[in-house]
């Protein structure tokens, strides 16, 4: 069974930084290209940043980059999201999402992590 | 620029059927997306990809009551024989160089 549990969510203040993880199960995880989606309180879904599987190409959302960086450890099966300079609106459920091997959609995802950002 | 649009809500009685559309921006008419449902306080489930000639690939274990097809720009999800865990939002998602786009969604009451 395929399984995706993020962590490391919580609240922080304004400027702060945050670590997120996914941690992978169930299937080959260093043949996949991983994302993190995130879903502000009461809106809809917003791609935040994606990596390729050897971990060495990424690329981001305009409203994280420079600020956020995606990263993945092929032999721990993790995908993480480092967070600086947050911002108020920032504030989200942060999903991890598995993309599909020959296609750019994403068919598996975690239950997500709750990040607040608040003074 | 790429955009996805859907209507914000709509409703159907149990039992019945639903047809929700996703439009993709000028230009865009021969792209592909997914659909993707996400009940209350759960994270999005993958149900299908829909190709611009209609042709699918769904999910695993998604049920036969939901089935898509593509005219134009527009791109459809269908539901049959609703059920009440099919009260949930419904967004559709494409991508374009390096960058992933998801419509606005759409809130699916069951009546």
């Amino acid at each position: 069974e395929i399984q995706l549990l993020e962590s490391g969510g919580g609240l922080v203040q304004p400027g702060g930084s945050l670590r997120l993880s996914c941690a992978a199960s169930g299937f080959s995880f260093s043949n996949y290209a991983m994302s993190w989606v995130r879903q502000a309180p009461g809106k809809g879904l917003e791609w935040v940043s994606a990596v390729v599987v050897s971990g060495g190409g990424t690329v981001y959302a305009d409203s994280v980059q420079g600020r956020f960086t995606i990263s993945r450890d092929n032999s721990r099966k993790m995908v993480f999201l480092q967070m600086n300079s947050l911002r108020v609106e920032d504030t989200a459920v942060y999903y991890c999402a598995k993309r599909m091997s020959t296609d750019f959609f994403f068919d598996y995802w975690g239950p997500g992590t709750v990040v607040t950002v608040a003074s | 620029q790429l955009v996805l649009t859907q209507s914000p809500s709509a409703s159907a009685s149990l039992g019945a059927s639903i047809k929700l559309t996703c439009t993709l921006s000028s230009g865009r008419s021969s792209y592909a997306i997914a659909w993707y449902q996400q009940q209350p306080e759960k994270g999005p489930r993958y149900l299908m990809k829909v190709n611009s000639d209609g042709s699918l690939i769904k999910g695993d274990g998604i049920p036969d009551r939901f089935s898509g097809s593509s005219s134009g720009a527009e791109r459809y999800l269908t539901i049959s024989s609703l059920q009440s865990e099919d009260e949930a939002e419904y967004y559709c998602q494409t991508w374009d160089t390096g960058h992933w786009v998801f419509g606005g969604g759409t809130k699916l009451t069951v009546l």
